[in-house]
């Protein structure tokens, strides 16, 4: 089965610098690769997800990659704000998979 | 819309003991699960219903009952609690499968003594 692992499981960076957070999978059937972001007290949101007819896809200040080759793919965040304190989950499935995997989480912290 | 609500938002247990966590949803979604999450862990499927009546295992099934007999509800059930099933737990729907927008709920803290 599908298996994922992301890292680092803890990060700090300044306020304003960028934070990537890397993910690596193990089926090449998976195509779809969500992440997550999940604040204090509360469930994980959808923040942005890639599929794998792309290599990258940005939204404002958060970008994805993705290398289909080497099986794995990342979260850019540019200029990093307080509130982008979070733990952060990748995911991967694939279209017809009942399921989706998540990775371990990373736990990212804005230093001001 | 309520999106996804879930009750107890924390719980306390003896070993032994057992209890429900509800989860509803109203949106209409046919695919609902739940999760588990440890730290280090991430989130950890336990048990999953692609409809009202179909329910399936995940990773971690065992210790947990589920049923789904309507498409908005989908109660987690602890038979016999065991200290290793201290947990939050989540709630999620979505409108199908594998590559659809999980929507969470807010969790359930469970701690069993």
């Amino acid at each position: 089965g599908e298996n994922v692992e992301q890292h680092p499981s803890t990060l700090s960076v300044q306020e304003g610098d960028s934070a990537v957070i890397k993910c690596t999978y193990s089926d090449s059937a998976s195509n779809y690769f969500p992440w997550y972001k999940q604040e204090l007290g509360k469930g994980p949101q959808l923040i942005i997800d890639i599929r794998s007819n792309v290599g990258e896809k940005k939204d404002q200040r958060i970008a994805v990659t993705l290398n289909k080759t080497a099986k794995h793919f990342s979260l850019h965040i540019t200029e990093t704000q307080p509130e982008d304190s979070a733990v952060y989950f990748c995911a991967a499935s694939y279209s017809s998979a009942s399921k989706i995997i998540f990775g371990s989480g990373t736990r990212l912290s804005i230093r001001p | 819309n309520a999106g996804v609500t879930q009750t107890p938002k924390f719980q306390v247990l003896k070993t032994g003991q057992s209890m429900t966590l509800q989860c509803a949803q109203d949106m209409n979604h046919e695919y609902m699960s739940w999760y588990r999450q440890d730290p280090g862990m991430g989130l950890r499927l336990i048990h999953y219903s692609v409809g009202a009546g179909i329910t399936d295992q995940g990773e971690v099934p065992n210790g947990y009952n589920v049923s789904r007999s309507t498409t908005e509800d989908f109660p987690l059930r602890l038979l016999s609690a065991a200290p290793s099933q201290t947990s939050v737990y989540f709630c999620a729907s979505s409108f199908g499968l594998g590559q659809e927008t999980q929507y969470f709920g807010p969790g359930t803290r469970l701690l069993v003594l």
